[in-house]
């Protein structure tokens, strides 16, 4: 089947304007991931769904940054007022959280660049 | 999370096999140990987890210690294409995130 797909694959934007960053996860899970990854940095988490309610938001580095999800279905990462600093690649898993485990499986990330 | 600990670079020869230690001295009883490699410009791959068995899937295997202190991945004939950046990360369902560290960047050389 069709794994996580993110969609723009990249983004160029002007400071001060508004982002929407696009995660279709894998059909069926339940657990849904953003992550954002610096240049030559490892990744940080930012939030955690489960359904379409996000019991841990606590990697959202300011309240330019929201998340939301539709049901066990897509989710939509945006960035207020975008800022040179908020350019990295963001990063999309996905989980089933079968067997008590949390395989996430990961999108190819969109490139987000801040002029 | 237990944190985990893990040699910054390893080279290794091409067709050998490749074993990446990692430690994990505070790990809990209900933690499982995942291993995921993130090849250049690409989102993270899973490779393989385990609890307290080891456990060997088409692409590697993990050997964990009794203690599960540490494990170690092994990639038994390592090709060009298996470098990348390795990232062991111990974690359970009850917190909803992996926490990356730096990882083990692996150098396959022909």
């Amino acid at each position: 089947g069709a794994g996580v797909s993110q969609s723009p694959s990249n983004k160029v934007t002007e400071k001060g304007k508004d982002v929407e960053l696009r995660c279709d996860p894998i059909s069926g899970h339940t657990a849904l991931y953003w992550y954002r990854q610096r240049l030559g940095q490892g990744l940080e988490f930012l939030i955690y769904f489960q359904g379409n309610s996000a019991p841990d938001k606590s990697g959202l580095p300011s309240d330019r940054f929201s998340a939301e999800r539709t049901g066990e279905s897509v989710s939509t990462l945006t960035i207020q007022r975008t800022q040179q600093e908020d350019s990295a690649v963001y990063l999309c898993a996905s989980s089933s959280l079968a067997g008590g485990t949390d395989t996430q499986y990961f999108g190819p990330g969109t490139r987000l660049t801040v002029l | 999370d237990a944190k985990t600990t893990q040699p910054t670079s390893m080279d290794c020869a091409e067709g050998r096999a490749a074993n990446l230690p990692c430690n994990h001295s505070t790990i809990s009883g209900n933690e499982y140990v995942y291993w995921y490699r993130q090849i250049h410009s690409q989102g993270p791959q899973y490779i393989i987890h385990g609890l307290k068995n080891n456990e060997t899937n088409e692409m590697a295997s993990l050997i964990i210690t009794e203690d599960r202190k540490s494990s170690t991945l092994i990639l038994p004939h390592a090709t060009l294409r298996d470098t990348a950046v390795y990232y062991c990360i111990v974690g359970s369902s009850n917190t909803g995130k992996l926490i990356f560290g730096q990882g083990t960047t692996l150098q396959v050389k022909p």
